[in-house]
């Protein structure tokens, strides 16, 4: 267990609805990374956030969106979901500033638009 | 564009068998390489880490970098039922993000 957890663990939507998945990091770690998996695929990218702000950016629409909290947790906000957001989205705990960057992941959320 | 190329698999194995997986990446100023092994509809675990040429062993797990080739491997020896998973590769610069390949997976038959 890498200490990360992510809730809900799964989740069903409507296209177009919105949708907010959360993310606690590891003990001591200040940087959470979001990923999306989508079947058969490596993890992509969408963003990470560092002392509450956001710190790099995978190509994603706008209308995926995020924050950080002061305890390092963070959320993964997507709005008008389409039918290709089904997918696993991973949030990864690390230390920033670590040169040799490692990134523990959390067990993920399992996202279905319908 | 940055890009992780990964033998595609799947690959078979017999128990007790070196299980070899391979990976190549684009970006030479790739800074740190790691594989991960993800059982299915699990979460990707880390499970090595490498940054400099040559060797790196960890119990039956060996990865193989080679910069100017821009190449790493995974070696897992003595393969177990339990080693069967998909192995994903990847690469970072040391600063946000990680690039994934989009994995092998291994089969490791009894």
């Amino acid at each position: 267990e890498t200490g990360v957890t992510q809730s809900p663990t799964h989740l069903i939507k409507t296209r177009g609805q919105q949708v907010t998945l959360r993310c606690s990091s590891q003990s001591g770690h200040n940087t959470v990374s979001w990923y999306q998996q989508a079947l058969g695929q490596g993890p992509q990218f969408i963003f990470q956030y560092y002392r509450e702000e956001e710190n790099g950016r995978g190509n994603f629409p706008p209308r995926f969106s995020g924050l950080q909290f002061p305890n390092y947790s963070s959320e993964l906000n997507v709005n008008a979901l389409e039918l290709d957001d089904s997918a696993l989205y991973l949030c990864a705990s690390s230390l920033a500033h670590q040169h040799n960057g490692e990134q523990y992941f959390g067990p993920g959320t399992r996202l279905t638009v319908t | 564009q940055k890009e992780v190329e990964q033998n595609s698999g799947p690959l078979s194995v017999p128990e007790g068998a070196i299980a070899s997986l391979n990976c190549t990446y684009s970006d030479r100023v790739s800074q740190s390489f790691f594989w991960y092994r993800q059982y299915s509809g699990k979460s990707p675990e880390l499970i090595m880490s490498i940054y400099s040429n040559g060797d790196k062993e960890d119990g039956r797990f060996t990865a193989q970098l080679n910069k100017a080739s821009q190449y790493v491997s995974l070696l897992i020896r003595d393969s177990q039922p339990s080693d069967s998973a998909t192995y994903l590769c990847a690469w970072g610069t040391g600063a946000n993000n990680l690039f994934f390949g989009t994995g092998t997976r291994l089969t490791v038959i009894p």
